[in-house]
C-alpha cells in the first residue's frame, strides 16, 4: 500500500469548515483513497473513500486532485465532536489489511 | 443495531498470567481482525481471519495467539503477557469478496479493550 502524509496536528472553530489534507504522491492506479476518524478511548470509524472523483457523504467531502497525489477531508459544519485522530489510507479495493499512520489529530475549538 | 462488541472493555492481568480477550459481531462478516494500539500510536495490525483462513502479520510475536471458532466469534490470547502487551486491543470485521456496493469494504471496529499488566 501506498504511503500517506498527513499533518501531526490542525485547530479548527466549532462551525467552521475542517480542511485535512493528505499527500499520498505514490499512490498507484487502482489504489483507493480511504479515511477513518478515531475519537478519544473509541475505535476507528469508516468515513468515506474515493478512487478519482469527489465523494460526498453524510459525515464529510472528499476532494482528490487530478494527479491523484493528494487529497482533502472536508467537514463543512465542524462540530465539538469531531475532535478526534483522522487517518488517511491508501489501499486497494477488496484488499484484506488496513495500515494505519500515525494521522492528524484535529481539535475543534469553542 | 449490528455492531462489534468487545468484552471486558478494560482488563487487568498479572505478568506473565495468560489473558484471552474476546469479540463477537452481528454483521456476520466473513472477515474478522485483531489489532493493537499502544498508547499514543496509530493501530497496528496483529492478524485476522478471512472466512476460517488465519493470516498472521510477519511482526506479530508468537505469545499472541487467536481462535475463531465460528462466523461471530473471534478471541485474542496472549500467552505470557509482558509489561510491554498492555495496550487497547481493537477487533474489526469486514465483508470482503462478495457481490455488493464497494463501501462494504470498509473496516467496522469495535470500542476495544484496554489491557493493564501488572
Amino acid at each position: 500500500d501506498a504511503k500517506t502524509t498527513q499533518p501531526t496536528s490542525m485547530d479548527c472553530a466549532e462551525g467552521r469548515a475542517a480542511n485535512l489534507p493528505c499527500n499520498h504522491s505514490t499512490i498507484s492506479g487502482n489504489e483507493y483513497v480511504y479515511w477513518y476518524r478515531q475519537i478519544h478511548s473509541q475505535g476507528p470509524q469508516y468515513i468515506i473513500h474515493g478512487l478519482k472523483n469527489n465523494e460526498t457523504n453524510e459525515m464529510a467531502s472528499l476532494i482528490i486532485t487530478e494527479d491523484r497525489k493528494s487529497s482533502t477531508l472536508i467537514l463543512p459544519h465542524a462540530t465539538l465532536r469531531d475532535t478526534a485522530v483522522y487517518y488517511c489510507i491508501v489501499r486497494v479495493q477488496g484488499a484484506q489489511k488496513l495500515v494505519f499512520g500515525q494521522g492528524t489529530r484535529l481539535t475543534i475549538n469553542p | 443495531d449490528a455492531m462489534v462488541i468487545q468484552n471486558p472493555r478494560y482488563q487487568v492481568t498479572q505478568f506473565g498470567k495468560p489473558v484471552t480477550l474476546s469479540c463477537s459481531q452481528t454483521l456476520n462478516h466473513n472477515v474478522m481482525y485483531w489489532y493493537q494500539q499502544k498508547s499514543s500510536q496509530a493501530p497496528k495490525l496483529l492478524f485476522h481471519y478471512y472466512d476460517k483462513d488465519f493470516n498472521n502479520e510477519a511482526d506479530t510475536p508468537d505469545n499472541f495467539q487467536s481462535r475463531r471458532p465460528n462466523t461471530s466469534f473471534c478471541f485474542l490470547d496472549i500467552r505470557s503477557p509482558g509489561l510491554g502487551d498492555a495496550a487497547m486491543y481493537l477487533c474489526a470485521t469486514s465483508r470482503l469478496g462478495l457481490a455488493g456496493p464497494s463501501s462494504y469494504n470498509e473496516q467496522f471496529f469495535g470500542p476495544g479493550t484496554r489491557l493493564t499488566v501488572l
